[in-house]
């Protein structure tokens, strides 16, 4: 199947720091992506979805100026947690979908955020 | 709201047998569902997919069965190994190709 990386794996920052995660898909183009995050012994809920040179589409209760997110290529999606709280600590996991004729989403590995 | 949900959250079974995951939606509309298998600490690995205009599916040891009458989907593993030890979702595809996942089940399985 399609490949999807993530970077970094894990990230450990101090409380108002703001850190960047990169979701790559390797061998494929990916019009739309999508951002989840998971907290422990939870399910994947979706932030929001990435669409090649247009605005991300937010989830309701997910503050867009606290996750920025950036497709500015059809292999790269970013997620910017600004302003990072302990809160936020969490396991953010991007999704990439091949066009708009695919379903399939294939995943990446998953990064690991943890604020202090 | 609309939602995917699991009956059971966890499911031990012993290596050898059958394994029988199963999930309830409510949108009568969603026309794509796919299960996931998540292992501890990674991101989610596709399994297999099925479309509303089919009932049943089949990959390498895994069936999925689509119910659309009483909105209920089931992943079927098949000769379970410790490999196959993880957390399962299904997901339903929604408005805008995004995905709404279920709780999960945990597997189990006991060599």
């Amino acid at each position: 199947g399609a490949v999807v990386s993530q970077h970094p794996s894990r990230v450990i920052c101090k409380s108002g720091t703001s850190v960047k995660i990169e979701c790559r898909s390797l061998d494929f183009q990916a019009t739309t992506m999508f951002w989840y995050r998971q907290f422990p012994k939870q399910s994947l809920m979706l932030m929001a979805t990435s669409n090649e040179g247009s605005k991300a589409t937010y989830e309701q209760g997910v503050e867009k100026d606290k996750f920025l997110i950036n497709h500015a290529s059809l292999t790269l999606s970013t997620l910017t947690v600004t302003s990072a709280h302990p809160e936020d600590s969490s396991f953010y996991i991007c999704s990439a979908r091949g066009g708009p004729l695919t379903d399939t989403q294939y995943f990446g590995p998953g990064t690991r955020l943890t604020v202090l | 709201g609309e939602s995917v949900g699991l009956h059971l959250p966890t499911l031990s079974v012993q290596e050898g047998d059958n394994s029988i995951i199963n999930c309830a939606y409510s949108n009568s509309a969603s026309d794509y569902f796919i299960w996931y298998k998540q292992e501890s600490g990674k991101g989610p690995q596709f399994i297999i997919d099925i479309r509303s205009n089919m009932d049943k599916r089949q990959g390498q040891r895994v069936t999925v069965l689509l119910n659309k009458t009483v909105k209920h989907l089931s992943l079927q593993i098949a000769a379970t190994q410790p490999g196959d030890s993880a957390v399962y979702f299904c997901a339903e595809k929604m408005k805008g190709g995004k995905l709404i996942f279920g709780q999960g089940t945990e597997l189990s399985v006991k060599p």
